[in-house]
């Protein structure tokens, strides 16, 4: 069964100062691994999606990188307003196409 | 183009009654994925949607059950509500694979209380 397994729980950041979220994984031939960005009372906002180890992807001032068994979510010079939960899901192989979530980073930005 | 809607918002029901979630993927997706957001299991997988059958089902009791329209619009239905039934219920729709990854975009979700 495939698992996903997010670091740390909550993270708690000063504006500028930059750091990075991690998210490990075990599956089943991996299709897709994907980052979601979620405020409260909304549904997750895609961000990234990464395909194959050694991988990266950049937007604005996030940057997904993927490794055979976890991604990292950096965060440069974070602002009050990158303050959300993050969410990680990996897409395995086969014919069900169903995301399995971590259960997320809550990161807040102090100005 | 507009994204995945959801309707209602909001919802309260009590035990024992049962409730009817509607979701409209985005314009030309045709694969329509439910999951369920709580604070204690986070999102869980329920069912997806793909011309108007079911092709996966996650591990949730057949209490819950959904269709799919030939618009590609859904619904997902709750029966004999519990009070652990409460959480966001998520909708996201995608193109159809053709093979490999595809992203999966969301709505705004329902909020479903049962007391």
């Amino acid at each position: 069964e495939d698992q996903v397994t997010q670091s740390p729980e909550a993270l708690r950041l000063q504006e500028g100062e930059s750091s990075s979220l991690n998210c490990s994984y075990t599956v089943s031939g991996l299709r897709g691994l994907f980052w979601y960005r979620q405020d409260p009372g909304k549904g997750p906002e895609f961000l990234f999606t990464l395909y194959s180890a050694g991988e990266e992807k950049e937007k604005e001032r996030l940057k997904a990188t993927l490794t055979k068994k976890e991604s990292f979510l950096h965060i440069t010079a974070p602002k009050p307003e990158d303050s959300a939960t993050y969410l990680c899901a990996v897409q395995g192989g086969g014919s069900n196409y169903k995301l399995t979530f971590g259960k997320g980073t809550l990161l807040t930005v102090n100005p | 183009k507009a994204g995945v809607t959801q309707t209602p918002r909001y919802l309260i029901k009590t035990r024992g009654q049962q409730v009817t979630l509607s979701c409209s993927p985005i314009s030309g997706h045709r694969s329509v994925s439910w999951y369920q957001q709580t604070p204690g299991q986070g999102l869980q997988f329920l069912f997806e949607y793909f011309s108007e059958t079911q092709r996966n089902k996650g591990n949730f009791p057949g209490r819950f059950s959904g269709r799919q329209f030939s618009n590609s619009r859904s619904e997902m239905n709750v029966s004999t509500l519990e009070l652990g039934d409460s959480a966001l219920y998520l909708c996201a729709s995608s193109l159809v694979p053709g093979g490999g990854s595809y992203e999966q975009y969301f709505g705004p979700g329902t909020r479903l209380t049962v007391t």
